[in-house]
């Protein structure tokens, strides 16, 4: 089993529609997690920090944290092709005085116009 | 904006030559990165610092990489001698950590094409 799971897409939205992306991960002692974006070519880009349970929003964008489940999401509201980008998961624990952050592999998004 | 200084940006070497990377951090970040991107693999971490000392290169491949940090300025990933399967894009990112972990800013990237 992967320390953090993706699907790996890709995720097809219209223009307008709400993306969900999903995350799994295996460690229960994480303890903050994080929504990376991505552009083709570019390097990932932090958008979304959560460390507790519940939902965390800015602007379009809202992070889901359910550490019972050991899941966390994204969503994106009023999708844009803009968004179309590969968005990763990452997942932090501290542990031996040190912090360990496991990205996912990454689900691919599509808006379509 | 402040970002995270990489270079050089592009980067193709014949097989057994040295390669060094460069990374400037953001100014008052504590800790250093160093990330290996494949299409296979995702980002894999190669090495971390924090306060210039290193805390974990556990997925480095020690015979032929290693990483500095002569100052807070720089940070170095050398590859020697380097092999085909070294192809990648290699990231630094630089963070702050307080107890928690903030999240980091990812430089640019070095793509490393070894032929």
């Amino acid at each position: 089993q992967k320390e953090v799971e993706q699907n790996s897409g890709p995720l097809s939205v219209p223009e307008g529609a709400i993306a969900s992306l999903n995350c799994t991960y295996s460690d229960r002692v994480s303890q903050s997690f994080f929504w990376y974006r991505q552009y083709s070519g570019k390097s990932p880009e932090l958008i979304m920090s959560i460390y507790s349970n519940g939902d965390k929003e800015d602007g379009r964008f809202t992070a889901q944290l359910n550490k019972a489940s050991q899941y966390v999401s994204l969503l994106i509201r009023d999708s844009q092709p803009s968004d179309s980008a590969t968005y990763l998961c990452a997942v932090n624990r501290y542990s031996g005085g040190y912090q360990k952050v496991t990205f996912g592999t990454g689900t691919k998004l599509q808006v379509i116009p | 904006d402040a970002r995270v200084t990489q270079t050089p940006r592009d980067k193709v070497t014949e097989m057994g030559q040295e390669v060094t990377m460069r990374c400037q951090p953001i100014l008052g970040h504590n800790t250093v990165f160093w990330y290996r991107q494949t299409m296979m693999q995702g980002l894999e971490l190669l090495a971390y610092f924090r306060n210039r000392a290193p805390l974990d290169d556990s997925g480095m491949p020690k015979d032929r990489f290693s990483a500095e940090m002569p100052d807070a300025t720089l940070a170095t990933l050398k590859i020697q001698p380097s092999e085909p399967r070294d192809s990648a894009v290699y990231f630094c990112a630089s963070g702050l950590e307080q107890g928690n972990n903030y999240g980091y800013t990812f430089g640019s990237g070095t793509r490393l094409t070894v032929v």
